[in-house]
């Protein structure tokens, strides 16, 4: 059974400093994704990293996928309140039944001045 | 261009009571998802559906929940009876088949509330 997991699951955030997130899963899937969540709202894709070494970046937020350590990791840049949100990942496959997403739990990012 | 549409928004119904919800999917979307987020963790898949077919039912509890997308475009999503652990957002999403990358694009979620 694929696992997806995240940490830490909480992270309070100073302003203007950087930080990263990571993301594990526990068999080897074909994509992965970043989604924000604001509070009561729906999820938001951010990024799809679709190979081993792939980076995409967009503002101040940039994440990587080393497809060999099942790993993603998501660097913020600079923290700014706008960025505080639930960040889950997720994967899934290419086609058909795989192209399901299984998330992990999230991680909340809290931005203090 | 328009997103995922869901309705109701909120809903609060008693144990034992029926609930439906509905979905409209993005515009050529061919293949639609339901997910159910339970508060503090992540989505999980209900049901996904390829045009009007079901390709993956397999975390669908069936002896209460069903679902159906007859002309493979609006798909609803039932509950009867309901339990007091089906208190959850109900996410639909929706992917272009052919996308490449197949983001999956989500509604705003219904919000039900079991008492």
């Amino acid at each position: 059974e694929l696992k997806v997991e995240q940490n830490p699951l909480f992270l309070s955030m100073q302003e203007g400093k950087n930080y990263t997130i990571y993301c594990n899963y526990s068999t080897t899937s074909d994509r992965l994704y970043w989604y924000r969540q604001d509070p009561g709202k729906s999820l938001e894709s951010l990024f799809v990293l679709l190979s081993n070494g792939a980076v995409k970046q967009e503002g101040r937020l940039m994440a990587s996928l080393d497809t060999k350590a099942r790993l993603s990791t998501l660097h913020i840049t600079a923290a700014v309140h706008d960025l505080s949100a639930t960040y889950f990942c997720a994967v899934g496959g290419s086609t058909g039944a795989n192209s399901k997403l299984t998330f992990g739990k999230g991680i909340t990012l809290s931005v203090r001045p | 261009e328009a997103g995922v549409a869901q309705s109701p928004r909120y809903k609060i119904i008693e144990k034992r009571q029926s609930v439906a919800f509905w979905c409209n999917p993005i515009s050529g979307h061919a293949t639609l998802y339901w997910y159910q987020q339970i508060l503090g963790q992540g989505p999980k898949l209900l049901i996904q559906f390829q045009n009007n077919g079901v390709v993956d039912d397999s975390q669908l509890p069936k002896d209460r929940f069903s679902a159906e997308r007859l002309k493979g475009v609006d798909s609803t999503l039932k509950i009867q009876p309901a339990k007091l652990e089906d208190s959850a957002v109900y996410l639909c999403a929706s992917s272009w088949e052919l996308a490449a990358q197949g983001t999956q694009y989500f509604g705003p979620g219904t919000r039900l509330l079991v008492l």
